[in-house]
């Protein structure tokens, strides 16, 4: 069964430094991996996804992923941090044959001015 | 609109009392997924439509949850005898194609507290 597993339920990071939100899947086949950020009282929206093309993905609002195999990871980075980066970011694996949807349990990300 | 419209936004209920959560998926889109936010949580996957066909219903928690898409576009989550537990987020998201790793649109989600 497909899972996905995101370390540190709250990051902050200062306003301008760099932003690392960490995302481990488990798929018994090659996954689609995707980040959906949600900001208050709203839905999610996809910022990324993978669905094994390039490796390295870039994603809206600055940020990018990189899908390495090897780690199982698709960790979400962004060079410089924004007051408005602060929100959700959901972590979710897709295998083929039409398997669940599933989501991590979310990172909070709080940017310090 | 363009996006996935949820209604209502929020929805208070007395234990024992029947629901019913309405989503309005993006015009044309094929799939619609209907999931539950607990708070704190990540959103667990409920059920799944494919035009009025409902394909999977296996994250439904109990038999008091029941959900239709009678046309195809519009669809309405039913929850009988509310309980506390059922106090969540329940999202919508709809997508354009037929394969469940399509990118999902989410409506705003509909708050439910059961008192």
């Amino acid at each position: 069964a497909q899972s996905v597993t995101q370390l540190g339920s709250h990051v902050s990071v200062s306003e301008g430094a760099l932003v690392l939100l960490r995302c481990n899947y488990s798929s018994s086949v090659p996954p689609y991996l995707f980040w959906y950020v949600q900001y208050p009282n709203q839905g999610l929206q996809l910022l990324l996804k993978y669905t094994s093309a390039a490796t390295l993905v870039k994603g809206i609002n600055g940020f990018e992923a990189e899908f390495k195999k090897s780690e199982t990871s698709f960790h979400l980075t962004k060079p410089s941090a924004h007051m408005s980066d602060a929100a959700e970011y959901f972590c979710a694996v897709s295998e083929n044959y039409g398997q669940n949807f599933v989501f991590g349990p979310g990172t909070r990300l709080s940017v310090l001015p | 609109g363009a996006g996935v419209s949820q209604s209502p936004r929020y929805k208070v209920a007395k234990r024992g009392q029947d629901v019913a959560l309405r989503c309005d998926p993006i015009s044309g889109h094929v799939s619609l997924f209907w999931y539950q936010q607990a708070l704190g949580q990540g959103p667990e996957f409920l059920t799944y439509f494919q035009n009025e066909a409902q394909l999977d219903k296996s994250g439904l928690p109990s038999d008091r949850f029941f959900a239709e898409r009678p046309e195809g576009s519009v669809s309405t989550l039913k929850i009988q005898r509310t309980q506390q537990e059922d106090s969540a987020v329940y999202l919508c998201a709809s997508s354009q194609a037929s394969g469940r790793h399509d990118e999902q649109f989410f409506g705003p989600g509909t708050r439910l507290t059961v008192l």
